[in-house]
């Protein structure tokens, strides 16, 4: 069964720092790697997927790389605003219909 | 557009009772997917429909929870008898899900139903 792990649990950093969020997983037989936020209260909204195939993909401040053979992603957040405090969760598919979340990683910017 | 919808948003209830979620997922996408996520854990694979082929059960828990979806659209997630353990927030996604245009494999997540379970 496919483990997903993400360090740190939690991460608190000034506004403006540059951050890397990491996701590593045990099965490197994956179909694609999807990174979510996840606010308070509120379901997941899709920040970045990235195909197998892939190295990496950005968007806006927001680059995800993927390392397959290592099993690892990484999430790096740019210049990072008090709205970005959310909680990252980043989720494996391998070949089946399952998706595999981690725990996240509860991020908060402090202005 | 209009996002994932669920109802309700949260869901009180004493243990024995049975319970019904309900998921709209967006208009178009073929492909529906279940998950829990209990306190402090990570999201739990429930169920997952995707067009007209058989429903993908292998993460319910046990089989007092079931779900179906109707005319390839509306989802609902039953528990029968709930327990103290079923407490959790239900959260409901679709996507596309065509494997052939893989970016449309990104999921859309609704806001949840929280269910409390006394």
């Amino acid at each position: 069964k496919q483990e997903v792990t993400q360090i740190p649990a939690a991460l608190s950093v000034p506004e403006g720092e540059n951050l890397v969020l990491n996701c590593s997983f045990t099965d490197s037989a994956i179909y694609n790697l999807q990174w979510f936020r996840q606010d308070p209260g509120k379901g997941l909204t899709s920040l970045l997927l990235i195909q197998s195939s892939q190295r990496e993909q950005t968007s806006g401040r927001l680059n995800a790389s993927l390392d397959k053979s290592s099993g690892r992603s990484t999430l790096y957040i740019a210049a990072s605003q008090p709205g970005d405090s959310a909680t990252y969760l980043c989720a494996v598919r391998p070949q089946g219909n399952q998706f595999y979340f981690g725990t996240g990683t509860s991020l908060t910017v402090i202005p | 557009g209009a996002g994932v919808s669920q109802s309700p948003s949260n869901k009180v209830t004493e243990k024995g009772k049975d319970v019904e979620l309900r998921c709209d997922p967006i208009s178009g996408h073929t492909a529906l997917y279940w998950y829990r996520q209990s306190l402090g854990q990570g999201l739990e694979f429930l169920i997952y429909f995707q067009g007209n082929s058989a429903p993908d059960k292998s993460g319910l828990p046990s089989d007092r929870f079931s779900a179906e979806r109707t005319g390839g659209s509306v989802s609902t997630l039953t528990i029968q008898r709930t327990q103290q353990e079923d407490s959790a927030v239900y959260l409901c996604a679709s996507s596309l899900a065509l494997r052939d245009r893989p970016s449309q494999e990104t999921q859309y997540f609704g806001p949840g139903t929280r269910l409390l379970v006394l």
